[in-house]
């Protein structure tokens, strides 16, 4: 069983650009959530996919923006990129929406932005 | 507004001095209350769910217990390499998804 895998590993980008980031679930995982971690803060929720639709989100502006794919793989977009958004961003994968699953942790992608 | 609240912010302790972390925790509707531990620049490592008041978890030197109102991370003789930032996070059913609201964690240092 392979576990919640995340690319590139670290990112660097200046202000205003874009960026996309990969996870990859757990298998027999079907939800996929995200995560931004800012340095000395616990995990923030930015959204979560389940089967290939966000269901929920976080208090994030529409320039953060993903999808979810049919292999229940998932890309984080953001846009027009801010100093602010310097973190460390998670990707969490769990089975079915609701009810008592867990959510395992991919190793992230650290963000700088200049 | 759902809110969790880990202290202290640091710990430091000796080689095989016990002590415990806390979570107090406000959330409508308690669906599962979540210990993990980070390792500095990697993602949380699961280690226990909890779901009702009274209820503990045990494994290795690590044990959690939960009430109405707080969880405790009891750590039983440290090494060194439990030296980590455990988080604790609760589940918050709202609007039909699963999202785990976190505390900022507690940065435990062991010396031997």
């Amino acid at each position: 069983e392979t576990g919640v895998t995340q690319s590139p590993t670290h990112l660097i980008k200046t202000r205003g650009q874009q960026v996309t980031l990969r996870c990859s679930s757990q298998s027999g995982h079907n939800t996929v959530s995200w995560y931004q971690q800012a340095l000395g803060q616990g995990p923030q929720f930015i959204f979560q996919y389940y089967r290939e639709e966000e269901n929920g989100r976080g208090n994030f502006p529409p320039r953060f923006s993903g999808l979810q794919f049919p292999n229940y793989s998932s890309e984080l977009n953001v846009n027009a990129l801010e100093l602010d958004d310097s973190a460390l961003y998670l990707c969490a994968s769990s089975f079915g929406v609701e009810g008592t699953d867990t959510q395992y942790f991919g190793p992230g992608t650290r963000l700088t932005v200049l | 507004e759902d809110q969790v609240t880990q202290s202290p912010e640091a710990l430091r302790l000796q080689e095989g001095e016990s002590s415990s972390l806390n979570c107090s925790y406000t959330v409508s509707g308690l669906r599962g209350l979540f210990w993990y531990r980070q390792d500095p620049g990697k993602g949380p490592e699961f280690l226990f769910t909890l779901y009702s008041a009274g209820e503990e978890k045990e494994k290795e030197r690590l044990k959690a217990t939960l009430t109405k109102k707080e969880s405790f991370l009891h750590i039983t003789a440290p090494k060194p390499e439990d030296s980590a930032t455990y988080l604790c996070a609760v589940r918050a059913l709202s609007g039909g998804y699963n999202k785990l609201i976190f505390g900022a964690g507690t940065r435990l240092a062991v010396h031997p």
